[in-house]
């Protein structure tokens, strides 16, 4: 069984950092491209980030309101996706969602948004 | 960026009709490799999303055959032919094919 398990959430003041982490099973981490995906209280859905599989260079993409300030990174050997959250504004505050993005291996494609952890709530109030 | 606008935002559905939500892309969403990487997603209060439809008409394994997607280019649309009362939620499109990704503001669809 597929699992994403997001952690490290938590209540943070405003310029602070954080780091949260998503953890994965039931399928071949190291070949995924993943991605953040962020929903502020009672909002929609926010794409935060991307980072490829080490095998495809490993390089990340950010959103505009986070860019040079988020920095995620992949520990193929834990299974682990990190997200390193700096200089945190209060319009930071969401649920962060880790989830599978789309990507081409030598078995074909794999369409994203397949896989979704439960989330990490990220509060930033001071 | 590429902006997605769903309509309606609102959608109050009879048990057993059909349901239709539109969403416009403000470019092209045909990826310069031929494919278009647009996708809906489902979300159910309390949970986190969930893939119905990926590169417009894909319906992704285990998802009921009553949802459809069609569209092309700028305009598509998400279709449930008799709606179920589990598919209370929101709907949100999304596309992938370039950075950022984006998403619609959602629809949510609830039972009359």
């Amino acid at each position: 069984e597929v699992q994403l398990v997001e952690s490290g959430g938590g209540l943070v003041k405003p310029g602070g950092s954080l780091r949260v982490s998503c953890t994965a099973s039931g399928f071949t981490f190291s070949k995924a491209w993943m991605s953040w995906v962020r929903q502020a209280p009672g909002k929609g859905l926010e794409w935060v980030g991307r980072i490829k599989s080490k095998s495809d260079g490993g390089t990340t993409d950010y959103a505009a309101p986070v860019k040079g300030r988020f920095i995620t990174s992949r520990d193929d050997s834990k299974n682990t996706l990190y997200l390193q959250m700096n200089s945190l504004k209060t319009e930071d505050t969401a649920i962060y969602y880790c989830t599978t993005d789309d990507y081409y291996d030598s078995s074909g494609y794999h369409p994203g948004w397949v896989y979704w952890g439960q989330g990490t709530l990220v509060t930033v109030s001071s | 960026d590429i902006v997605m606008t769903q309509t309606p935002l609102s959608s109050p559905v009879t048990l057993g009709q059909p349901a239709s939500i539109s969403c416009r892309s403000s470019q092209s969403l045909v990826h310069r490799d031929g494919n278009t990487y647009f996708s809906w997603l489902q979300q159910r209060p309390g949970h986190p999303p969930r893939l119905l439809i990926y590169k417009i008409s894909n319906r992704f394994s285990g998802v009921p055959d009553r949802f459809s997607g069609s569209g092309a280019g700028t305009d598509f649309t998400l279709q449930i032919s008799r709606v179920e009362a589990e598919d209370v939620g929101v709907y949100y499109c999304m596309q992938s094919t370039q950075f950022p990704w984006t998403f619609g503001q959602g629809t949510k669809v609830e039972i009359k």
